[in-house]
C-alpha cells in the first residue's frame, strides 16, 4: 500500500487560508469515506484534527474544514493563527481493516 | 481522561527484538482497538497494524507482517508491540494509538552496532 500524496509543504500568511491535498487512489481516498487528518507539532505525537472526512472533535475549531473529492481529500484552514504551524498528516482507510497515512505537508505561517 | 502511556526509550542491536508497551487509563480497554504507528527520524507516519483489544485479532500491514507481532493483557489494560529482527532503519519513535484518536507519547527505538 503506497503512502497518500501530499506537498511537501505549504504557506500562507496570518489570517489568511490554506489547503493542503491528499491524494489516493480509489482503493482509499475515493473508496470510504474513512479519511482524517492530524496534526503534529516538533516533538510532539500527533493530533487528531478531523475524522470520517468532515467530523471534529470536540476542541478543534471549525476553521479546520475537509472536503472530499473522487480520489483527493483536502484540508483548509482559515484564518491562519501561528499555532497552525506544524506538519499536517492525512491518513485513510485502504479496506481489508487497513490504513495508510499521506506522507506529511509542512505549514509555515508567514 | 483517555491517557497512554507508553514504554521508555531502547537501544538496539541489529538482528535483536524490541517489545513496546502501551498502558492505558480512563476508558474500557476492551471497547477501542489499538494501532501502531511508527516515525521514522524526520520522516512520516507509517501505520504498522491494529489488535482487537478484546478478541486479541490483529491486522498488521503486509511489509511487517513476518516481523511484527501485537498483543494485549486485558487485566492491566496494556497493548504490545513486538517487532523482530531489527535493522538500523527500524529506528524510529513508536506510537501506539486508542483508535487512530489518541495517542501515546511515542517510544523511541535505536537500533545501532
Amino acid at each position: 500500500q503506497s503512502a497518500l500524496t501530499q506537498p511537501r509543504s505549504v504557506s500562507g500568511s496570518l489570517g489568511q487560508s490554506v489547503t493542503i491535498s491528499c491524494t489516493g487512489t480509489s482503493n482509499d481516498v475515493g473508496g470510504y469515506n474513512s479519511v482524517s487528518w492530524y496534526q503534529q507539532h516538533p516533538g510532539k505525537a500527533p493530533k487528531l484534527m478531523v475524522y470520517d472526512v468532515s467530523k471534529r472533535p470536540s476542541g478543534v475549531p471549525e476553521r479546520f474544514s475537509v472536503s472530499k473529492s473522487d480520489n483527493t481529500a483536502s484540508l483548509t484552514i482559515s484564518g491562519l493563527q501561528g499555532e497552525d504551524e506544524a506538519d499536517y498528516y492525512c491518513c485513510s482507510y485502504t479496506g481489508s481493516n487497513t490504513w495508510v497515512f499521506g506522507g506529511g505537508t509542512k505549514l509555515t505561517v508567514l | 481522561q483517555v491517557q497512554l502511556v507508553q514504554s521508555g526509550a531502547e537501544v538496539k542491536k541489529p538482528g535483536a527484538s524490541v517489545k513496546v508497551s502501551c498502558e492505558t487509563s480512563g476508558y474500557m480497554f476492551i471497547d477501542f482497538y489499538i494501532h501502531w504507528v511508527r516515525q521514522a527520524p524526520g520522516q512520516g507516519l507509517e501505520w504498522l497494524g491494529w489488535i482487537n483489544t478484546n478478541t486479541g485479532g490483529t491486522k498488521y500491514t503486509q511489509r511487517f507482517q513476518t516481523r511484527v507481532t501485537m498483543t494485549r493483557d486485558t487485566s492491566i489494560s496494556t497493548a504490545y508491540m513486538e517487532l523482530r529482527r531489527l535493522r538500523s532503519d527500524d529506528t524510529a519513535l513508536y506510537y501506539c494509538a486508542r483508535n487512530l484518536t489518541n495517542w501515546g507519547q511515542g517510544t523511541l527505538v535505536i537500533v545501532s552496532s
